[in-house]
């Protein structure tokens, strides 16, 4: 499985954009870039994902490198309900699991 | 309208017993996951299903064993449970492929005493 380096905690203010980087220096040209978080006592829930472009949905931006071996996760403006551990997971095209790494715990602070 | 649904929510039972997991999905979608959460928190999948056809076996003992019923539904059965079964098992859909996300079920809390 093609792997993923994150941090492991970051910590922002409510109401203030949150940038989560995520390293996949060896993703080759089939792998998908998602991005899922997990809610305390809760199922993981899908955020957003990409091939090469750049992607806005209603919860999130990822901002993806030229070179694809990083992306970035924006949360525009993070709510206390931001909250959560973030995974970026590299998924090939004709693969069907998501390989979960222990991802990034976000906290927000009031 | 719940799109991924598990029952029991939580299950408490002795080591030795046989017990399972049911999970539906609402979405259409023809592909069911199964993972599984430790008390480290790490998710691994486990098995999955595509039309029915099972696609997915990690290493997973043969005491647990998936049944798709159709398109719908995933249920997990495991047979004499061990105390390092306790974890929380998550049922998940979706399209087929990579290209497209993945649904997640609230989860099942898993307690061998």
């Amino acid at each position: 499985d093609a792997k993923t380096t994150q941090p492991n905690s970051m910590e922002s203010n409510e109401e203030e954009p949150v940038h989560l980087p995520c390293n996949h220096s060896t993703i080759s040209g089939t792998d998908y870039i998602h991005w899922y978080r997990q809610l305390p006592s809760q199922g993981p829930e899908y955020v957003i994902h990409g091939l090469t472009s750049n992607v806005n949905n209603r919860m999130a931006s990822l901002a993806i490198a030229e070179d694809r071996k990083s992306s970035t996760l924006i949360l525009h403006r993070a709510t206390l309900r931001d909250a959560a551990v973030y995974y970026c997971i590299l998924r090939p095209s004709n693969d069907y699991k998501l390989s979960f790494g222990a991802g990034t715990t976000v906290t927000v602070r009031a | 309208d719940t799109a991924v649904s598990q029952t029991p929510k939580y299950l408490v039972t002795q080591m030795g017993n046989d017990k399972s997991i049911k999970c539906e999905q609402n979405l259409g979608h023809d592909t069911m996951y199964w993972y599984k959460q430790d008390s480290k928190k790490f998710l691994k999948i486990m098995f999955s299903y595509n039309n029915k056809e099972l696609i997915i076996n990690e290493t997973v003992p043969n005491r647990f064993s998936p049944k798709s019923p159709d398109k719908a539904h995933l249920n997990l059965h495991i047979n004499s449970l061990e105390l390092g079964d306790s974890a929380v098992y998550f049922c998940a859909s979706s399209q087929a492929g990579g290209a497209y996300e993945q649904y997640f079920g609230p989860g099942t809390r898993l307690t061998v005493t």
